[in-house]
């Protein structure tokens, strides 16, 4: 089955403990990408990668790191998290960059709590 | 910049209502518009898209048509059901971006509550 998938759906954590959230799918898809979604701000993108070893920031990076050694998976690092951090998690994927028309396939969600 | 404005509701209906959820954006060029739908405890799921003037995008009975003079993309239903209970997302994505940034621009998001 075609999917995204994501590694852990819930976390609760405490201020400055190092977590990764994880991201693999099994399209072959060229494009990730990680979002936040918080009420009220719907979602915002934090980076994306257009393909291995390629990443850039989207538009709230600060606090996060990714990585895209392999091309199915596309990890999202939080180095020290903090409480505005807890949010709700997606990541996706697509053939190509949304630019050109494809759709954006979307994982579960991770809902990170930071204490 | 590229935006994207919703109504953001809460909105609750009763089944066999219309719906209609209004979108409208800002971008320069020609962007792709889609409707991204999210049931509870899922992730989002395209529900349909338009990519040029006029283009008419639907899926499950839902229908939006994109409209480069009023800058729009509303979302309409003729007969709701129990089972469209989700939030709703109008997105964008254009290729005349400025630095050629990659993604998908998302409205707030509507929420709606389809009652028995």
């Amino acid at each position: 089955e075609a999917q995204v998938t994501q590694n852990p759906r819930y976390l609760i954590t405490v201020t400055g403990k190092k977590l990764t959230v994880t991201c693999s799918q099994n399209m072959n898809h060229e494009y990730m990408s990680w979002y936040r979604q918080d009420p009220g701000l719907g979602l915002r993108q934090i980076y994306y990668s257009m393909n291995v070893e390629v990443t850039d920031k989207g538009d709230v990076p600060e606090g996060y790191k990714v990585s895209r050694k392999e091309k199915r998976n596309f990890p999202l690092i939080l180095e020290s998290p903090s409480p505005n951090q807890t949010s709700l998690y997606f990541c996706a994927s697509s053939p190509s960059g949304p630019s050109s028309y494809n759709e954006q396939f979307f994982g579960p969600g991770t809902r990170l709590t930071v204490l | 910049g590229n935006s994207v404005t919703q109504m953001e509701g809460p909105v609750t209906l009763s089944e066999e209502a219309f719906l209609t959820i209004n979108c409208t954006y800002t971008a320069t060029g020609y962007p792709s518009l889609f409707w991204y739908v999210q049931y509870p405890g899922e992730g989002l799921q395209l529900l349909l898209k338009a990519t040029k003037a006029d283009d008419k995008g639907s899926n499950k009975g839902f229908e939006a048509t994109y409209r480069k003079e009023t800058t729009s993309f509303h979302l309409e239903k003729g007969s709701v059901q129990v089972s469209d209970s989700a939030v709703y997302f109008c997105a964008l994505s254009n290729s005349f971006t400025q630095g050629g940034s990659e993604k998908l621009v998302f409205g707030k998001g509507m929420k709606l509550t389809v009652n028995p």
